[in-house]
């Protein structure tokens, strides 16, 4: 079964730490994954596609990573502001008829 | 409007009525996605329209809710007999994709900003 589990579930930091979030999947065939930003009452957003010859990707302060052989991303977010409160969601595509499956979300809350 | 148009925002409605939400994609986008988000719960598939082709309703939880598509644009998810358990964010997102064998799903949805609703 194609899934998309992602750690931690949620995650506290003081502002201007940086943080890891961790996204493992199953789905095969692979074709992209990407990393969502979900602010409180709002649609997601995409932040960054990896796909599978892509090792690392930067937008601004939150840098993706992708391993295709052990099938896991991480989203590091350097410096992290009070805006950054949100939950981040890994989206992978693939697994037979270009399927869109998503994690369940990492909730991050940044504190003062 | 440029984005993904949701109505309405937030609908209260009693047990047992009917309720439909409307989701207005992106102008020339081909796939249309309808999911569900319980308060602090991740997105629920529900139900997928690509181009012309049959709608995936593999994530629809109960023959109380269906969907439709016209006309390959405007989408409304219609819920019938509400129950509580039926409260949550319904989210509605459109995307590029080609509907074309061999045209890469690059998983770029863009999402509404969603329709509340909570059944009392």
């Amino acid at each position: 079964k194609n899934q998309v589990e992602q750690s931690p579930q949620s995650l506290i930091i003081l502002e201007g730490k940086n943080c890891t979030l961790q996204c493992n999947y199953t789905v095969s065939p692979f074709s992209n994954l990407r990393w969502y930003k979900q602010d409180t009452g709002r649609g997601p957003v995409s932040l960054t596609i990896m796909t599978f010859s892509e090792n690392t990707k930067s937008n601004g302060r939150y840098t993706a990573t992708l391993d295709a052989d052990t099938k896991q991303s991480s989203l590091h977010i350097t410096a992290s502001q009070l805006s950054d409160s949100a939950s981040y969601i890994c989206v992978v595509i693939g697994g037979g008829y270009q399927k869109v499956t998503f994690g369940t979300g990492t909730k991050l809350q940044v504190i003062p | 409007g440029a984005g993904v148009s949701q109505s309405p925002s937030n609908k209260v409605t009693e047990k047992g009525k009917d309720v439909e939400l409307r989701c207005d994609p992106i102008s020339g986008h081909t796939a249309l996605y309808w999911y569900r988000q319980s308060l602090g719960q991740g997105l629920e598939f529900l139900i997928y329209f690509q181009g012309n082709s049959a709608p995936d309703k593999s994530g629809l939880p109960s023959d109380r809710f269906s969907a439709e598509r016209t006309g390959g644009s405007v989408s409304t998810l219609t819920i019938q007999r509400t129950q509580q358990e039926d409260s949550a964010v319904y989210l509605c997102a459109s995307s590029p994709r080609g509907g074309l064998a061999g045209v890469p799903n690059t998983g770029e949805l863009f999402f509404g900003e969603g329709s509340r609703l909570t059944v009392l």
